[in-house]
């Protein structure tokens, strides 16, 4: 079975301050790994995902996320927040691009 | 229209009752899923439909559960003889192909009295 810990229900961060979204999973095999934002009022949207290769992994509006196997973690960092950034980002895991789990997110709040 | 269209936007049922949800993918979109997100949990695959393919039902959570795709576009979502655990955000995605990211739509909230 797979699944996903998103252990952090609601963060608060300034603006212009780092923000890390811990993520942890559970499957039996190497996984495919997604992180989404849904923002208000806004359908999900795919920030960025992992099959395999680097672990380091490159998504849209600056984000990263790193797969760390010993871990079973996939946590999103970026190193500077926008207050755009105020959403609520969900991690994903399954054994391909579709039939997914996700988590039951963490809502950010940014604050000026 | 220019995203991924789901009808109603709101669905409020008595217990018993069948319900239809509807979607409407972007036009060209071969590949159509079914999520559906209940309260505090996050999003579960149900189904998931391929152009002419059979498609993958594995995520379906039972039998009261069935979706139709008719003419590779619009896919209609039947839940028979609702329980309250069928309370959800029910979602729909599609994409050109598997190596384009799919695009959600605002779904559809259901709620069973």
């Amino acid at each position: 079975a797979q699944s996903v810990t998103q252990p952090d229900i609601h963060i608060t961060v300034s603006e212009g301050a780092s923000l890390e979204l811990r993520c942890n999973y559970s499957y039996g095999a190497t996984p495919y790994l997604f992180w989404y934002v849904q923002s208000p009022g806004q359908g999900l949207q795919l920030l960025l995902k992992y099959f395999s290769g680097d672990t380091l992994v490159q998504g849209i509006k600056g984000f990263e996320a790193e797969f760390k196997r010993s871990q079973s973690s996939f946590n999103l960092r970026k190193p500077s927040v926008h207050w755009s950034d105020a959403a609520e980002y969900f991690c994903a895991v399954g054994p391909n691009d579709y039939k997914l789990s996700f988590g039951a997110g963490t809502t950010v709040t940014v604050r000026a | 229209g220019a995203g991924v269209s789901q009808s109603p936007s709101n669905k409020v049922t008595e217990k018993g009752k069948d319900v239809e949800l509807r979607c409407d993918p972007i036009s060209g979109h071969t590949a159509l899923y079914w999520y559906r997100q209940s309260l505090g949990q996050g999003l579960e695959f149900l189904i998931y439909f391929q152009g002419n393919s059979a498609p993958d039902k594995s995520g379906l959570p039972s039998d009261r559960f069935s979706a139709e795709r008719t003419g590779g576009s619009v896919s209609t979502l039947t839940i028979q003889r609702t329980q309250q655990e069928d309370s959800a955000v029910y979602l729909c995605a599609s994409r050109v192909t598997r190596d384009q990211p799919q695009h959600f739509g605002d779904g559809t909230r259901l709620s069973i009295l």
